[in-house]
């Protein structure tokens, strides 16, 4: 198996400009995490899907920040517009177990996208 | 008080030494606990799941306080590749939180 699959790996971009990260989670995995990780603030979830549905997007920062998961095989986490303070590393993750197993924090990382915003 | 709260370290421990780290957590109604490592610039990956009092996986043992809400993860003859931060997840109902970790340098 390819593992959790994420592009690009680094992402370089100016202040004001839309970013799209993609993740293809592992097939057969009805769970997909998107996380983003600093220095200051740790690893840090930002939404969580369960067959491709929303579950919490309590960890969404603001508005400029949306995800989608249009089918099971693949999800993107978009900033709009991008500012300096998005800067960090965003990992995506998948799970075979749902949310209310218990289970979920089974948790397979892709290799995450570091995202730098001038 | 905090969700997760783990000592950063670092730990600076020879190979073969024992070490254990702790990590409290707040949410009593955590069911499920697991230990995730970090490797630098790299992404988290599961070391232990434990879901009762505590687990062991060769070298790697995991205890549950569910009293003082607590868990440990102990290390045993410690490698050199052992070096890492190692990150504590509770798993409260409908939620997963990730500790900021701790950090462990194995030296020869």
């Amino acid at each position: 198996d390819a593992g959790v699959i994420q592009s690009p790996r680094h992402e370089v971009t100016e202040m004001g400009q839309e970013v799209t990260l993609r993740c293809k989670p592992i097939s057969g995995h009805n769970s997909l995490f998107w996380y983003r990780q600093t220095m200051m603030r740790g690893l840090e979830l930002l939404i969580y899907f369960n067959n491709n549905v929303p579950i919490d997007d309590s960890g969404m920062p603001e508005d400029r920040f949306s995800a989608k998961m249009p089918n099971a095989s693949f999800s993107t986490l978009k900033i709009q517009p991008s500012e300096p303070r998005d800067s960090a590393v965003y990992f995506c993750a998948s799970s075979p177990y749902g949310g209310g197993s218990g289970r979920a924090g089974e948790q397979f990382f892709g290799p995450g996208t570091r995202l730098t915003v001038l | 008080r905090k969700e997760v709260e783990q000592d950063p370290g670092p730990f600076n421990v020879p190979e073969g030494a024992t070490v254990a780290f702790n990590c409290t957590y707040s949410n009593s109604a955590s069911q499920s606990f697991f230990w995730y490592r970090q490797d630098c610039r790299k992404e988290p990956k599961l070391l232990m799941s434990v879901y009762s009092s505590g687990n062991e996986d060769g070298r790697f043992t995991a205890q549950l306080n569910r009293a003082s809400q607590y868990i440990s993860l102990l290390i045993r003859d410690s490698k050199l590749s052992d070096s890492a931060t190692y990150l504590c997840v509770p798993n409260p109902p409908d939620k997963l939180i990730f500790g900021t970790g701790t950090r462990l340098q194995v030296f020869p």
